[in-house]
């Protein structure tokens, strides 16, 4: 089974913290996805990479980061959070074919206080 | 991009009833998923359906690819069935799943 695992299922950080959320897949998938998930807005995307070292914006990149310095990690960085960052987060994972799922981790809930 | 429409946006069923949620897309897709989101918010994979039908249990699903729009059914509904059940598209050259707004499911026993 595929497994996409990000690191924290709850994280409460302060206002202008540097923050880092993990995604982790087990499946040698070529592409990686973050979304944020907010109340009647479905989920968006922030950031994907198709590659190592590759990133493209999505719908909603302003105060995001990524990283992807190996094929199995993806990370998501909010430079300096604000409160309006609190959301769901979900990563992703596919195979380079568009033809294919794509497979979900567990979500982290983050706060910003 | 494409657009996503998911209908209705809330549904709200007594345990062994049946249902029909409804998704619309703007663009011919390559790609097209259904999920169900639990109470802790996982994103649990339902089909993988950019065309035809498919069963697994009492969920089905069907994609009407030229006419833009794809169904699931559930039957026998239980509580277990809870939770936002979301269409994922993704059209042309792209591979990037593109989300509609979810139907948000109760079921009461």
């Amino acid at each position: 089974d595929v497994k996409v695992t990000q690191s924290s299922r709850y994280l409460v950080k302060r206002t202008g913290e540097k923050v880092f959320l993990e995604c982790v897949q087990d499946m040698d998938h070529e592409n990686m996805f973050w979304y944020r998930q907010d109340p009647g807005l479905g989920l968006r995307l922030i950031y994907f990479s198709y590659d190592v070292k590759m990133k493209e914006k999505g719908d909603i990149p302003e105060g995001y980061s990524v990283s992807r310095e190996k094929k199995e990690r993806f990370s998501l960085i909010l430079e300096s959070a604000s409160t309006n960052q609190t959301s769901m987060y979900l990563c992703a994972s596919s195979p380079r074919s568009m033809n294919t799922e794509a497979f979900f981790g567990q979500g982290t809930r983050l706060t910003v206080v | 991009g494409i657009q996503v429409e998911q209908s209705p946006p809330d549904l709200i069923l007594q345990e062994g009833a049946n249902s029909t949620l409804r998704c619309n897309f703007s663009d011919s897709v390559n790609n097209l998923q259904w999920f169900h989101q639990n109470p802790w918010g996982q994103l649990i994979n339902l089909f993988y359906i950019p065309s035809g039908t498919k069963q697994n249990g009492r969920l089905s699903a069907t994609t009407v690819a030229t006419e833009r729009y794809s169904l699931l059914y559930i039957s026998s509904s239980q509580t277990t069935d809870s939770g936002v059940y979301f269409c994922a598209v993704a059209s042309g050259g792209s591979y990037i799943p593109t989300f509609g707004r979810g139907t948000s499911l109760i079921v009461h026993p």
